[in-house]
């Protein structure tokens, strides 16, 4: 009974390629978010969604796209992968777009590119 | 640029005793501060918070405390037990709520 879901959990893929990762909560919550851990370990926000609406997106490059088709799921494509976009993203969800309101992570996806 | 900043990579303590986890922050318009635990291959998951109207927030064995002077929070875990043995993230958002930023975190060790 995962609360924020994540798959796949590892993914090793070649530069260049395009892959996506899933994110799904069954928390009923509004907003969404995708975060990036990278290799200094710090967590990064890189997009929020509010009932399906895009409110945050960071200095990200253009070949991340989220994409949420509801309000419990927010997917993240990358087209184009570099060897800096090893890392491991985490999804999380919150009842509000508010800091306020928990933040509740997935288990995160670990990106290696090769 | 880092505006939260936890400079122990690493701290290690004896079971019972008091763990002591240290935050700074550099940008005077953060006024929410929250610490997150994270346990290996999971997600991050909230522990405590505080806003800068107050300067202390308890929460059973954990106590957030904020010095807004000198930019610096802390958290205080009493008494540590194994179970607490995990990375320690600090974040912070200003006034308009629109984001957290993380620090790179704190691995606390309690040994039994």
């Amino acid at each position: 009974d995962t609360a924020v879901s994540q798959t796949p959990k590892y993914l090793v893929t070649q530069m260049g390629n395009d892959k996506s990762i899933k994110c799904e909560q069954n928390l009923g919550h509004d907003t969404m978010y995708w975060y990036k851990q990278d290799s200094k370990k710090f967590l990064k926000i890189m997009f929020s969604y509010n009932n399906k609406e895009l409110i945050i997106n960071e200095t990200v490059p253009n070949r991340f796209s989220p994409k949420s088709p509801d309000k419990a799921h927010l997917n993240l494509h990358i087209n184009s992968l570099e060897l800096g976009d090893s890392a491991v993203y985490f999804c999380a969800s919150s009842q509000q777009h508010r800091v306020t309101d928990t933040q509740y992570f997935g288990p995160g996806t670990r990106l290696t590119v090769l | 640029d880092q505006q939260v900043k936890q400079n122990s990579p690493s701290l290690s303590v004896q079971e019972g005793r008091i763990s002591i986890l240290n935050c700074d922050y550099t940008n005077s318009m953060f006024d929410y501060f929250l610490w997150y635990k994270k346990y290996p291959a999971e997600g991050p998951t909230f522990l405590i918070s505080i806003s800068s109207i107050k300067d202390k927030n308890e929460d059973g064995r954990f106590t957030v405390f904020l010095n807004k002077s000198a930019k610096h929070l802390s958290l205080h875990i009493v008494p540590s037990q194994p179970g607490d043995s995990a990375v320690y993230f600090c974040a912070a958002s200003d006034k308009y709520g629109n984001k957290l930023v993380f620090g790179a975190g704190t691995i606390l060790r309690v040994k039994s």
